[in-house]
């Protein structure tokens, strides 16, 4: 039931994008999106429910596929706070709420 | 500060032994819920509670056992434990009455089995 992200891992350089993908092998409710800093809580970015409706920070995008059961989060133009880990969690029929291993992002200058 | 108290920060002891871990969720959030962090496997869930219920249940050991009380504080209670159960235990809260709100996740308490 944890879903699945890719990559790993990811070095950025200030300025530049990246994509985090999330797959889940059973049908989704909703998809969520946390940060970890080193040493601190996970920290939320953003919520996506099945039929469309997404609630989150503001720089911050993100999409949901229903039917693919994945989604992927948006990281633009890069800054030196993106670093850290970036977790998805699933939410399927229940209440539970599944995360995945992580990704670790970090960006150089 | 997320509003989500957890103690204790930090617990060494020993295999075989047991630990109580404790937790506060945010002013009025009824639903809380307990993850255990470890290096290669992430955040696992373990267990949530709504309301003093037990709404879902994850990867959570024989061993562990979790409840939450009419004040709305819950506690993981972890025995026997051994080496493997090294790990970070964060509890989160969630507000209202649905499946979809964002998670307040506290500082965690990090447990040492030696």
């Amino acid at each position: 039931q944890q879903p699945v992200q890719s990559p790993q891992a990811v070095i950025l350089r200030e300025g530049e994008d990246a994509v985090i993908n999330c797959s889940s092998s059973k049908a989704l409710y909703s998809v969520h999106w946390y940060r970890q800093k080193h040493g601190e809580a996970p920290v939320f970015l953003m919520i996506l429910l099945k039929g469309g409706e997404q609630k989150g920070h503001e720089k911050i995008s993100a999409s949901f596929n229903e039917k693919k059961q994945q989604s992927s989060l948006y990281l633009t133009a890069s800054q030196l706070s993106y670093s850290g880990t970036y977790f998805c969690g699933t939410g399927n029929s229940g209440y539970a709420l599944n995360f995945g291993k992580g990704t670790s992002l970090l960006v150089t200058p | 500060d997320s509003g989500v108290t957890q103690t204790p920060k930090h617990l060494i002891t020993a295999t075989g032994q047991r630990v109580t871990l404790r937790c506060s969720p945010r002013s009025g959030d009824l639903s809380v819920y307990w993850y255990q962090q470890s290096l290669d496997q992430g955040l696992q869930f373990l267990i949530q509670y709504y309301n003093g219920e037990e709404r879902a249940k994850g990867n959570i050991l024989e061993r562990f056992s979790a409840q939450q009380f009419p004040d709305l504080h819950s506690e993981l209670n972890l025995s026997s434990l051994e080496l493997g159960d090294s790990a970070l235990y964060f509890c989160a809260s969630r507000g209202g009455t649905g499946v979809t709100g964002e998670l307040f996740f506290g500082e965690g308490s990090r447990l040492t089995v030696l």
